[in-house]
This record gives structure tokens, sequence and C-alpha cells, in this order.
């Protein structure tokens, strides 16, 4: 099993610019998170989904839009990339609600 | 509010030396407290899992202990190794959400 994967690794876009990040994983879960962590902060949660078709949103969700069409995919859209957005992302997936969280490898992203 | 507070910030140790890494939380209601290993440029992997009933739970070198009372837990690593060098991240799980710390940076020297 290959757990939880995100695409990209790593990311550079220039300021205005869009993109998705994409979180797969092969657990089965039902909830997936999406994650920011950024020196000197806890990872701070920006949405979340409890199941496909669902999602919701988190502490920071501001520039972010998420969908879960399918289980096992969680993808993560910055619509007008901002240098505040600048950061390591990470994506998780828990089988339910307050069990272990399973994390991807993350991606770092710049906005120039 | 709800919030995880980690000690020390960042910790150098020498190999083979034992060190304990702290975590206060004021979550409410409390549900289950998880200790994460972070290596650079990876994502968090769990080390140990404590529930409200669970004193002490040991996997392998680590450690970690929990006083629900104080809202208090502890991860103590006996004779460190080169490969502990991580981030060490306390979370603890509330009704319906994950609190993070801000961990706790550990280097093992030589």
């Amino acid at each position: 099993n290959a757990g939880v994967t995100q695409t990209p690794k790593f990311r550079v876009l220039k300021t205005g610019q869009s993109m998705t990040l994409l979180c797969a994983q092969d657990m089965n879960h039902e909830y997936m998170y999406w994650y920011r962590q950024d020196p000197g902060m806890g990872l701070r949660l920006i949405h979340y989904s409890v199941g496909e078709g669902t999602t919701a949103k988190g502490e920071v969700p501001d520039g972010y839009n998420v969908s879960r069409l399918k289980k096992q995919n969680f993808l993560l859209g910055l619509e007008s990339a901002a240098p505040s957005q600048t950061s390591v992302y990470f994506c998780a997936s828990s089988l339910v609600l307050n069990t272990e969280a399973f994390f991807g490898q993350g991606t770092r992203l710049t906005v120039v | 509010k709800n919030q995880v507070e980690q000690s020390p910030q960042s910790l150098i140790i020498l190999e083979g030396k034992n060190c304990t890494l702290q975590c206060n939380y004021t979550v409410s209601p409390f549900s289950n407290l998880r200790w994460y290993k972070q290596d650079t440029g990876r994502g968090p992997v769990s080390l140990t899992i404590m529930t409200f009933s669970e004193n002490t739970k040991s996997n392998g070198r680590y450690t970690a202990t929990l006083d629900a009372d104080t809202k208090q837990s502890s991860l103590h690593i006996t004779a460190s190794q080169l490969s502990d060098s991580a981030s060490y991240i306390c979370v603890v799980s509330a009704k319906n959400q994950f609190y993070f710390g801000t961990g706790t940076s550990l280097t093992v020297i030589p």
C-alpha cells in the first residue's frame, strides 16, 4: 500500500496563478484533511472532508477550495496564489474521526 | 481556548543520552493524545497514542506518559540515536478536531 500520496512535491507559482494539489489515499479512509505548516507554527487545518462528496472549512480556509469527488482523492485548489500562501502543505487521512491520521510527504509551495 | 504547548522548542543532545519532551494542553473535551515524529522533509508519523485512562505507553525506545488531571504529557527517548533527530509533535484530539503543538526540534549529535 502506498498510504497517502501527494503530488506535486514541489512547485513555484507566480502571484495570481492557480494550481491544484492532489492527495490520494488507498486505505479506504473516510476522513481526509489538508493542512499547512509554517515555521514556528503547528499544522493548521485548511479544509477537511468526512466522506465522498462532502467538504468543510477548517481553521484557515480563505484563498483555498477543495473537492472530494471520489473517496480516495482530495484536491486542494488555489485560485489566485498569493505570497502568503508560501508554505508546506500536508494531506492526511483517517479511518474515522480521532483515529490515527496518516500523512503524505508534503508539497512545498513557493509563491513569488 | 483549546491549545497545545510544547517545550522545549529545540533540544540538542549527545548520541546515547536520554531526553524528555513536554506537552501541556487545554483541549476539552479530551479524546486522545498522540505523539508524532516528523523527519525533515517528510510528513508526521504516529509514535504513540494515549487515551484518558492510560498513564504510560511505550514504543521501543519511546515512552509516553499522560497525566489527564494536570493535562500534561511527556515523551521520553532512551539511548538516543542519530536517527532520532526530527521534530516531535504533540497532537490532542477533541470531539471533532485535532489540535497540534508547534513541535520540539531534536538534534542528536555524535
